[in-house]
């Protein structure tokens, strides 16, 4: 199975301002990798997926780059909304694999 | 609007079988696939299986010996069973439509909120 490493685990931030957060993969999966957004009562949210291709509905905030093993979410003038739980999956192949998720909380 | 939602019992007891129901609506079980994720408490996510529109089935090969994807097309819902079920299986289990597209699998666009099973005696 592909394992899924994400980094940071926790991550704090005032609105206004950048991030990043990084998954790792343990090998190449080309440009098949999503990220979600989990919040408290709330379904969960895809945001991007294969890479770089945003989902509709998710603000040009949030951008996704990378390929192969090394992959990042960007989020860029962080809104309060932003705050929660974000989670890499890999889709290039089955099993599909998550990271261990970062909390994003406000500074 | 498309919406999933799980339920099932929320205690079931080791050893025995876990039986959830993923109801859609918005969308047709013959166009496209629903998988099943979990997370135990305070933990990551999981990933445990797939129906495809077509009706075929893939597992997480963790689970596979244990895990059952079923659907009704004409009802709308979709069915996983587990069977051996023992503490660690504890989770909030999760249903989600997968996007449509013939390149791409494995990508999930919208979730239920997640049923929360506990197994204890």
């Amino acid at each position: 199975d592909v394992q899924m490493t994400q980094s940071p685990s926790n991550l704090a931030a005032s609105p206004g301002e950048s991030v990043s957060i990084n998954c790792k993969a343990s090998k190449s999966i080309s440009k098949y990798l999503a990220w979600y957004q989990q919040k408290p009562g709330k379904a969960n949210k895809l945001l991007i997926y294969s890479g770089s291709t945003l989902q509709s509905g998710t603000p040009s905030r949030f951008s996704g780059s990378g390929s192969g093993t090394d992959f990042t979410l960007t989020i860029r003038n962080l809104e309060p909304e932003d705050f929660g739980l974000y989670y890499c999956q890999q889709h290039n192949e089955y099993p599909f694999t998550f990271g261990s998720g970062t909390k994003l909380e406000i500074k | 609007q498309v919406q999933l939602k799980e339920s099932g019992p929320g205690l079931v007891q080791p050893s025995q079988t876990l039986s959830l129901t993923c109801t859609v609506a918005g969308f047709s079980l013959t166009s496209y696939n629903v998988h099943w994720v979990r997370q135990p408490p305070g933990k990551g996510l999981e990933w445990m299986g797939v129906i495809w529109n077509t009706g075929g089935t893939r597992y997480n090969s963790a689970l596979k010996s244990r895990l059952s994807i079923s659907k009704d097309t004409s009802k709308s819902q979709v069915f996983l069973k587990m069977n051996s079920l023992q503490t660690e299986d504890t989770a909030t289990y999760y249903c989600a439509r997968a996007i449509r597209s013939r390149a791409i699998e494995g990508v999930m666009d919208a979730w239920g909120q997640g049923a929360s099973v506990t197994v204890s005696s």
